[in-house]
């Protein structure tokens, strides 16, 4: 049974500083991972979508790497902004024979001070 | 064009009633995903739609949950007899094609039981 850990639970950086955020699972016969960001009261954002035959996806400001062999993934954010303070989540996605299901990490809260 | 959609935003209902939750996925996806967001228990898969079908429902709580899909666009997410630890908020997703791909995820309706 997959089951996605994220660490650290939640995180306070002054505004500039690059930071990274981490995911683990334990079934690395996870078909993709896929990164979200939840502002407060708000649906999820989708981030960035990693396939399990990539190692690594950019988008601005954003990288995230998988390494399936270890069973991680990491999102690094560059010269963070106080407009990047959400929840931060990481799910990983099972092939088509374990189902359509996402399971998700408990998310990671950042906050980004001016 | 226009995200996924839900209704209604906020729910409240008395224990014992009824409920009917509405989602409108990005026209042209075939995958449906129902989720639920608590505060003890993070974000669970509930139902997976392919079509109008249900490849995958192992995340119902229980039988007074029940969910279709209609003419392979919207799905009605239906709680019978609700009980105080139905509250949370209801999250839908679509994507293109099956669970290989992106989820894009509506912005929620919260349910409240008294």
């Amino acid at each position: 049974k997959q089951e996605v850990t994220q660490i650290p639970a939640a995180l306070s950086v002054p505004e500039g500083e690059n930071l990274v955020l981490n995911c683990s699972f334990t079934d690395s016969a996870i078909y993709n991972l896929q990164w979200f960001r939840q502002d407060p009261g708000k649906g999820l954002t989708s981030l960035l979508l990693i396939q399990s035959s990539q190692r690594e996806q950019t988008s601005g400001r954003l990288n995230a790497s998988l390494d399936k062999s270890s069973g991680r993934s990491t999102l690094y954010i560059a010269a963070s902004q106080p407009g990047d303070s959400a929840t931060y989540l990481c799910a990983g996605g099972g092939n088509l024979s374990q189902g359509g299901k996402l399971i998700f990490g408990q998310g990671t809260e950042l906050s980004v001070k001016p | 064009g226009a995200g996924v959609s839900q209704s209604p935003s906020n729910k409240v209902t008395e224990k014992g009633k009824d409920v009917e939750l509405r989602c409108d996925p990005i026209s042209g996806h075939t995958a449906l995903y129902w989720y639920r967001q608590s505060l003890g228990q993070g974000l669970e898969f509930l139902i997976y739609f392919q079509g109008n079908s249900a490849p995958d429902k192992s995340g119902l709580p229980s039988d007074r949950f029940s969910a279709e899909r209609t003419g392979g666009s919207v799905s009605t997410l239906t709680i019978q007899r609700t009980q105080q630890e139905d509250s949370a908020v209801y999250l839908c997703a679509s994507s293109f094609f099956d669970s290989t791909d992106e989820q894009y995820f509506g912005p929620g309706t919260r349910l409240t039981v008294t």
